[in-house]
């Protein structure tokens, strides 16, 4: 099966502009997450998407944050402004039912540079 | 507090031994899950493994095994016969029954010496 797409590989950007990731998960998968990885740390939850409903986005920054997946396939996670430390990884994963007992698969992710 | 704790600095260990990297968890649920995951300089996450809190035997997934001791809150990852391919970031992770998300620790850098 194909794995979980993301786009674009890399993204160099200048602090205030806007930039937009794009996910297209395992088919079939209900649940899709969007993480943050910082350089040396551990991914971190951004927002959790089951079908098209929002289960978890505690940790998204909604003053510059934002996603959407509006047919509850593929989702777009969007940063406006964008800040230096925004500076990351966006790791995009999808598993096949909400409590995640099938695994999760992660796409490749999408490295941002803030400059 | 922190749900997962990766505590060890870089690890390094020749090539065809075996290395041990550690992982603690807390969490207050009795149903939860812990994965192992690999993450080499290209990025992606590879999974490795995965044990449940109810699992009677530790598991075992052809090099790799975990040594979960529940008492002790640990599920540390045991590679045995490390290859130079091992060489890579190594992300502990727990999900709780309350949720499906995975709360990733900080991860540990490991190098295989020829």
């Amino acid at each position: 099966e194909a794995g979980v797409a993301q786009s674009p590989r890399y993204k160099i950007i200048e602090k205030r502009q806007s930039v937009a990731f794009w996910c297209n998960p395992i088919s079939g998968h209900a649940t899709l997450y969007w993480y943050q990885q910082i350089l040396g740390q551990g991914p971190k939850l951004l927002i959790q998407f089951q079908n098209n409903g929002v289960v978890d986005d505690s940790q998204l920054p909604k003053d510059r944050f934002s996603a959407e997946r509006l047919k509850g396939v593929d989702s777009t996670l969007k940063i406006q402004p964008a800040k230096l430390e925004d500076s990351a990884v966006y790791l995009c994963a999808s598993s096949l039912d909400v409590v995640g007992l099938n695994g999760y698969t992660f796409g490749s992710g999408t490295r941002l540079t803030v400059v | 507090a922190q749900k997962i704790t990766q505590t060890q600095p870089g690890m390094f260990v020749q090539e065809k031994e075996a290395v041990t990297l550690d992982c603690t968890y807390d969490t207050s649920d009795p149903s939860y899950g812990l994965f192992w995951y690999k993450q080499p300089s290209s990025g992606e996450m590879i999974f490795l493994i995965y044990q449940g809190s109810y699992d009677q035997q530790n598991a075992t997934e052809g090099r790799y095994s975990l040594n979960f001791q529940k008492a002790r809150k640990s599920a540390n990852l045991v590679i045995s016969a490390s290859q130079l391919g091992d060489s890579a970031m190594y992300f502990c992770a727990l999900r709780e029954e309350a949720n499906s998300k995975l709360t990733f620790g900080k991860g540990i850098t490991l190098s295989v010496r020829p």
